[in-house]
């Protein structure tokens, strides 16, 4: 089961690019990296999901290097509505098991 | 539009009272799961089934059990709630027929208040 650290808070303006790593050193062969938003009440929204290299979508980027031990979640020009807990999750393909959440990174965006 | 939905969105009972978490989804997922959340945590997952298959997480008290009728439909029993049971309870779901097969889809949870 790879475990997974993140930083716990984070601080940013709006309009700047965020960017938010989380390790997975002993991540697997057949695993794959996912993040997640959570806002205060609410369940945990998909971002977006990568195995290797760079993922995008209309909300965010996802990078990881070559040896996938850690990821990057880029957000491109915060705004204060993307202030919220952003969990990474890494788990393997084809199982449902192991879906362990990891402690999270709280965004607030200042204006 | 398909989604995940959790009933009632709050939920008061009373120490030692049984109650009954419900959790339904229009989009026919074969996993479904339920986690734990307490304040300022993360989710912590309890258990989940595969179709019918019940999987319980090894640390999952025995005071919750859970029960899915069918493919739309599961339950989070909680048999004599403590006051440390009190917290957002989220249910998911996600396919194995994706292609990749990772996505969770999450429901809007149940706060659970214990007097």
């Amino acid at each position: 089961l790879a475990k997974t650290t993140q930083p716990i808070s984070m601080d940013s303006y709006e309009g700047q690019e965020v960017n938010i790593t989380c390790s997975h050193n002993n991540i697997a062969t057949n695993d794959y990296i996912t993040w997640y938003q959570q806002f205060p009440s609410q369940g945990p929204r998909f971002i977006i999901q990568g195995y290797k290299t760079k993922v995008t979508n209309e909300v965010a980027s996802l990078f990881i290097p070559a040896d996938r031990k850690s990821s990057t979640l880029s957000l491109p020009r915060v705004s204060l509505s993307d202030t919220a807990v952003y969990y990474c999750l890494v788990a393997p393909s084809g199982s449902a098991r192991q879906l362990t959440f990891g402690s999270g990174t709280q965004l607030t965006v200042l204006p | 539009d398909a989604m995940v939905i959790q009933n009632p969105r709050y939920q008061v009972t009373q120490f030692g009272k049984p109650v009954t978490l419900s959790c339904s989804q229009t989009l026919n997922h074969n996993v479904m799961y339920w986690y734990q959340q307490k304040s300022s945590q993360a989710p912590k997952l309890l258990f989940h089934y595969y179709d019918k298959d019940f999987n319980n997480e090894a640390d999952t008290p025995d005071n919750f059990q859970s029960r899915r009728p069918n493919t739309s439909f599961c339950f989070l029993d909680i048999r004599s709630p403590g006051l440390g049971d009190a917290a957002m309870y989220l249910c998911a779901t996600r396919s194995f027929l994706q292609v990749s097969g990772e996505t969770q889809y999450f429901g809007p949870g149940t706060r659970l208040l214990v007097l």
